[in-house]
């Protein structure tokens, strides 16, 4: 059964920084390309970026760029998410997901919220 | 950006009645290697969402045949026949032809 678990939201400043991780299981990890996703509260989806199977090319979304960094750790199943500079506007839940060969965004993680306050 | 454009963004239906969901694309989302890829998602309440249609019209391992897509370039549609209690949730179109863009949602109600 694949699986996708987030960690690592919680409350963070403004203008501070905060790293997610994602495991996988069920899966061969290191064959798909992996992307992070972001719902703000009562809002629909946004494509963060996303991150090749042997993780040599990375996408943003314009939002982001140079703000969040996709990484991966192939021999220990896991997503990461590292996060700067953040804003107000970040708070949402983030979730890993999935791109199957044929169908993007087949799988999805539960999800983890990130509240940006002061 | 593609913006896609669902309609309506509430539908209310009985059960057993069939209800069909419009995304509308900005932009054509036939890729340069002949596939479209529009895909539907429903996201029920306190979940995360889940995948129930790729390419258009193929069904997900697992979903029920009561939901199918279709539609082609930049008008897509998603349709529920006999439309089930547990079919409550938000909908979304999802293109990934271009950077990846979500529709707005549409929210089903069960009466």
């Amino acid at each position: 059964e694949v699986q996708l678990v987030e960690s690592g939201g919680g409350l963070v400043q403004p203008g501070g920084s905060l790293k997610l991780s994602c495991v996988a299981s069920g899966f061969t990890f290191r064959d798909y390309w992996m992307n992070w996703v972001r719902q703000a509260p009562g809002k629909t989806m946004e494509w963060i970026g996303d991150i090749k199977p042997d993780g040599s090319n990375t996408n943003y979304a314009p939002s982001v760029k140079n703000r969040f960094t996709i990484s991966r750790d192939n021999a220990k199943s896991i997503l990461y998410l590292q996060m700067s500079n953040m804003r107000s506007d970040y708070t949402a839940t983030y979730y890993c997901v999935r791109d199957g060969v044929i169908a993007a965004f087949d799988y999805w993680g539960q999800g983890v919220m990130v509240t940006v306050s002061s | 950006d593609v913006v896609l454009t669902q309609t309506p963004p509430t539908l209310s239906a009985t059960i057993g009645q069939s209800v069909s969901i419009s995304c509308r694309s900005s932009q054509s989302l036939l890729h340069s290697n002949g596939n479209t890829y529009l895909n539907w998602l429903l996201q029920r309440p306190g979940q995360p969402p889940q995948l129930l249609i790729y390419l258009v019209s193929r069904l997900e391992s697992g979903v029920p045949n009561r939901f199918s897509g279709s539609g082609s370039g930049t008008d897509f549609t998603l349709k529920i026949s006999g439309v089930e209690a547990e079919d409550l949730g938000v909908y979304y179109c999802v293109q990934s032809t271009h950077a990846p863009t979500f529709g707005s949602g549409t929210k089903l109600e069960i009466k």
